[in-house]
């Protein structure tokens, strides 16, 4: 069974600072590995996806994460974050194959500080 | 393109009431799915449809939820009773069924209160 590790519940940074937010998965097969933004009272949006190739992964807003699969990790970093940023973070995992349902984290709230 | 549709957006009930939620997905995506997100925790999927057919409802409360998409489009979730620990944010999700990977969008959620 896939599970995932947010290892930060909360993370606070200051404005412009940089900001990494750490996931850890376990799995038996090949994965699919994704990160979710959520904002206060609204759904999961897409930041980005690692499917294969590339290792490092280029999202919207600035993020970006890579894929190291010896340490079975897919941390997210931004080098500078703003304000707008404040919100929850989910990492997910599925298997690499068709429609298979997303496993996710428990969430690390960032809150950007001005 | 209309993004994945869900009513009501909050819902409060007391303890042992019934309650129904419903989702209508983007339009020609085949697979749907319902997730719960208790807070503080990341969403747990319930139920996952291929058309009108169900795929997995392993971690569904069968004794209490059901779910149903009878013409392949529209989905209804339903607890019945409800207790206080279903209190939580339920997130409808929907995707093609193409190739290898499939994107799935999430709707805005239907926040669950139970008194």
């Amino acid at each position: 069974a896939q599970s995932v590790t947010q290892l930060d519940s909360q993370v606070p940074v200051f404005e412009e600072a940089p900001v990494e937010l750490r996931c850890n998965y376990s799995s038996s097969v090949s994965v699919y590995l994704f990160w979710y933004v959520q904002y206060p009272n609204q759904g999961l949006q897409l930041l980005l996806k690692y499917l294969s190739g590339s290792t490092l992964v280029k999202g919207i807003n600035g993020f970006e994460a890579e894929f190291n699969k010896s340490q079975t990790s897919f941390h997210l970093r931004k080098p500078s974050v703003h304000i707008s940023d404040t919100a929850e973070y989910f990492c997910a995992v599925s298997e690499g194959s068709g429609n298979t349902p997303l496993v996710f984290g428990k969430g690390t709230r960032l809150s950007v500080i001005a | 393109e209309a993004g994945v549709a869900q009513s009501p957006r909050y819902k409060i009930i007391e303890k042992r009431q019934s309650v129904a939620f419903w989702c209508n997905p983007i339009s020609g995506h085949a697979t749907l799915y319902w997730y719960q997100q208790i807070l503080g925790q990341g969403p747990k999927l319930l139920i996952q449809f291929q058309n009108n057919g169900v795929v997995d409802d392993s971690q569904l409360p069968k004794d209490r939820f059901s779910a149903e998409r009878l013409k392949g489009v529209d989905s209804t979730l339903k607890i019945q009773p409800a207790k206080l620990e279903d209190s939580a944010v339920y997130l409808c999700a929907s995707s093609l069924d193409q190739g290898s990977y499939n994107e799935q969008f999430f709707g805005p959620g239907t926040r669950l209160t139970v008194l």
